[in-house]
């Protein structure tokens, strides 16, 4: 069975910082992977997802993520972040056959400082 | 389009006191979810229906039912509730199991 590890539980940036937040999956075969994000209040709402292909995915708001196989990781970047990326920031794993349905993580809290 | 809906937003029960939360999806997907999420352990799949006319067990069924009423519509079900099943819950769809999830606003769930 699939899993997947979010190891910062809450990440702190100033507005304007780059900001990366960490994903770490496990799956035997190529795994599909997904990134959403939860404003408070709300429910999530799909950021990117990797299937297949180019290893560096463009989503939306300016977010990207890379697929690095040799370190089984799925790490969301952003040069410059705003306050309204304030949220709940979810990465998820799936597999193709089987158990397909995706697997979450258990969140990072972002908090934007002024 | 209204994507996914859930009814009610907000619901107080006592211990034992049965309810159903219901869910709507428009966008013709077949792949239909229940989700918990409780602080600090994220989503957890509670059961989910692949299809019209099945449904599965998730991470954490016990104390829940569910009825896949039709391709739009999948309920679930407290039966008994306890002060345990407080949370919020959300339901998602997507048109297959490895597809983008879209979720409904959610319902938030407190147990007296």
């Amino acid at each position: 069975a699939q899993s997947v590890t979010q190891p910062d539980i809450h990440i702190t940036v100033s507005e304007g910082a780059s900001l990366e937040l960490r994903c770490n999956y496990s799956y035997g075969a190529t795994p599909y992977l997904f990134w959403y994000v939860q404003s408070p209040g709300q429910g999530l709402q799909l950021l990117l997802k990797y299937f297949s292909g180019d290893t560096l995915v463009q989503g939306i708001k300016g977010f990207e993520a890379e697929f690095k196989r040799s370190q089984s990781s799925f790490n969301l970047r952003k040069p410059s972040v705003h306050w309204s990326d304030a949220a709940e920031y979810f990465c998820a794993v799936g597999a193709a056959g089987g158990s397909y349905i995706p697997t979450f993580g258990r969140g990072t809290s972002l908090i934007v400082h002024p | 389009n209204a994507g996914v809906t859930q009814t009610p937003k907000f619901q107080v029960l006592k211990t034992g006191q049965s309810m159903t939360l219901q869910c709507a999806q428009d966008m013709n997907h077949n792949s239909m979810y229940w989700y918990r999420q409780d602080p600090g352990m994220g989503l957890r799949l509670i059961y989910y229906s692949a299809s019209e006319g099945t449904t599965d067990k998730g991470e954490v069924p016990n104390g829940y039912n569910v009825s896949r009423l039709n391709k739009r519509e999948f309920s679930l079900r407290l039966e008994s509730a306890a002060p345990s099943q407080t949370s919020v819950y959300f339901c998602a769809s997507s048109y297959s199991g490895t597809d983008t999830q879209y979720f409904g606003p959610g319902t938030r769930l407190t147990v007296l």
